[in-house]
């Protein structure tokens, strides 16, 4: 199925460190979620974004939604521990009301 | 807590079998989406129900069904399963769907093992 390029695939960091990910589609988007899963659960909604150029901060956490529409990026910083888990994007297409959702970072934090 | 429940949590089953898995939205939410997400892989859209009508499918099977009920629970049938099906099935609720801009709350999952 359709899904949205991420990258990078895996991150393994040290505790404290900066982490930085991002999306890029070949269409537009009019929203970008970022999730956040850990195993067996399911995935948890981290910021929602819904205008290009947006910045959002939750905690830690700070996401952009591309001027081009077709991007998002996410940063971690100072991560901790808890951190780990793998981060998915998704954006939903201009025109449709699908979401569509990235193939994952897993990141793995070392103390 | 999203709000969203999934039952069973874990399901195992043979071959050639049919199971249902059954999700209870957000209080207040109409729109129910199911995913499936196989080992190591992304979150793939199966599909969309809003107030008991099918508003998009995606990528499943004709092995797959669900439904919506007036109550607004939904049920994601699998039958004449294969190995290939063992994964996490997830329900997400939201608000509607006519917005531009939905904001989708994922439950737990059913893990679902066809030996």
């Amino acid at each position: 199925g359709q899904q949205l390029n991420q990258s990078p695939q895996s991150m393994f960091i040290q505790e404290g460190e900066d982490v930085s990910m991002n999306c890029t589609s070949s269409s537009i988007f009019n929203t970008w979620l970022w999730y956040k899963q850990e195993p067996g659960e399911g995935p948890v909604l981290l910021i929602a974004l819904y205008k290009a150029g947006e910045l959002t901060s939750n905690g830690r956490l700070t996401a952009q939604f591309g001027i081009t529409r077709k991007d998002s990026f996410l940063n971690i910083s100072a991560s901790i521990p808890s951190d780990v888990g793998i981060y998915f994007c998704a954006g939903q297409e201009s025109g449709t009301y699908k979401y569509i959702f990235g193939t994952g970072t897993r990141l793995k934090v070392l103390a | 807590d999203s709000g969203v429940t999934q039952t069973p949590k874990h399901l195992i089953t043979a071959t050639g079998q049919r199971v249902t898995l059954r999700c209870s939205p957000r209080s207040g939410d109409l729109s129910v989406y199911w995913y499936q997400q196989s080992l190591d892989q992304g979150l793939q859209f199966l599909i969309h129900y809003y107030n008991g009508e099918e508003r998009a499918k995606g990528n499943i099977l004709e092995r797959f069904s669900a439904q919506q009920f007036p109550d607004l629970h939904s049920e994601l049938n699998l039958s004449s399963l294969e190995l290939g099906d063992s994964a996490l099935y997830f329900c997400a609720s939201s608000v509607a769907w006519t917005r531009a801009y939905e904001t989708q709350y994922f439950g737990p999952g059913t893990r679902l093992l066809v030996l």
